[in-house]
């Protein structure tokens, strides 16, 4: 266990819908990252939290938004959903330093009907 | 351009025998090398974290190996266990900015060990 919770576990949502992903990031961790995984393929990077504000962002549409909050726990939304957003959502937290190594939740899975 | 390729694509082993998985990376400026596991439907657990000074790294079973010169790391698995059977990823650091913008993820390496 990575001490870095995510929910819910499963969703399923219609097109044109929105969604709120949640993420408790570990303790003593400040930067907060997203991943999109489809079926079979790796992890894409959305965006990066650090310290409450966006610290770079991947090729992903604005209808892509995030948050973190003063505990550094965060939420990725999705507005609009389209079919093809249907994927593991990610997220790693960690903590700014030498490594930078991060620590995964077990991920969201999305359903876009 | 910056890209991380795995090899093999895929791979079956018996259970108890060793194997070797390999990442080729033209990534710059280096930072450092991780190799994650991947059970299916879950989120990655990281196994080895390796700089340019590193050579080698162990974490139990598994050792990774990194010869910066030709950009090319391995990850070796030795007494196959049946919990192996995961996806192996590559992951290169472009950027030593504090920061985890630009890790450059390969595609990974799918085992399966069987009994």
């Amino acid at each position: 266990e990575t001490g870095v919770t995510q929910s819910p576990t499963h969703l399923i949502k219609t097109r044109g819908q929105q969604v709120t992903l949640r993420c408790s990031s570990q303790s003593g961790h400040n930067t907060v990252s997203w991943y999109q995984q489809a079926l079979g393929q790796g992890p894409q990077f959305i965006f990066q939290y650090y310290r409450e504000e966006e610290n770079g962002r991947g090729n992903f549409p604005p209808r892509f938004s995030g948050l973190q909050f003063p505990n550094y726990s965060s939420e990725l939304n999705v507005n609009a959903l389209e079919l093809d957003d249907s994927a593991l959502y990610l997220c790693a937290s960690s903590f700014v330093g030498d490594y930078n190594e991060q620590f995964f939740g077990p991920g969201t899975r999305l359903t876009v009907l | 351009k910056n890209q991380v390729e795995q090899s093999p694509q895929s791979l079956i082993i018996l259970e108890g025998k060793n194997c070797t998985l390999q990442c080729n990376y033209t990534v710059s400026p280096f930072s450092n090398l991780r190799w994650y596991k991947q059970d299916t439907g879950r989120g990655p657990v990281s196994l080895t974290i390796m700089t340019f000074s590193e050579n080698t790294k162990s974490n139990g079973r598994y050792t990774a190996t990194l010869d910066a010169d030709t950009k090319q790391s391995s990850l070796h698995i030795t007494a196959s266990q049946l919990s192996d059977s995961a996806s192996y990823i590559c992951v290169v650091s472009a950027s030593n900015a504090g920061n985890n913008r630009k890790l450059i993820w390969g595609l990974g390496t799918s085992l399966a060990v069987n009994p």
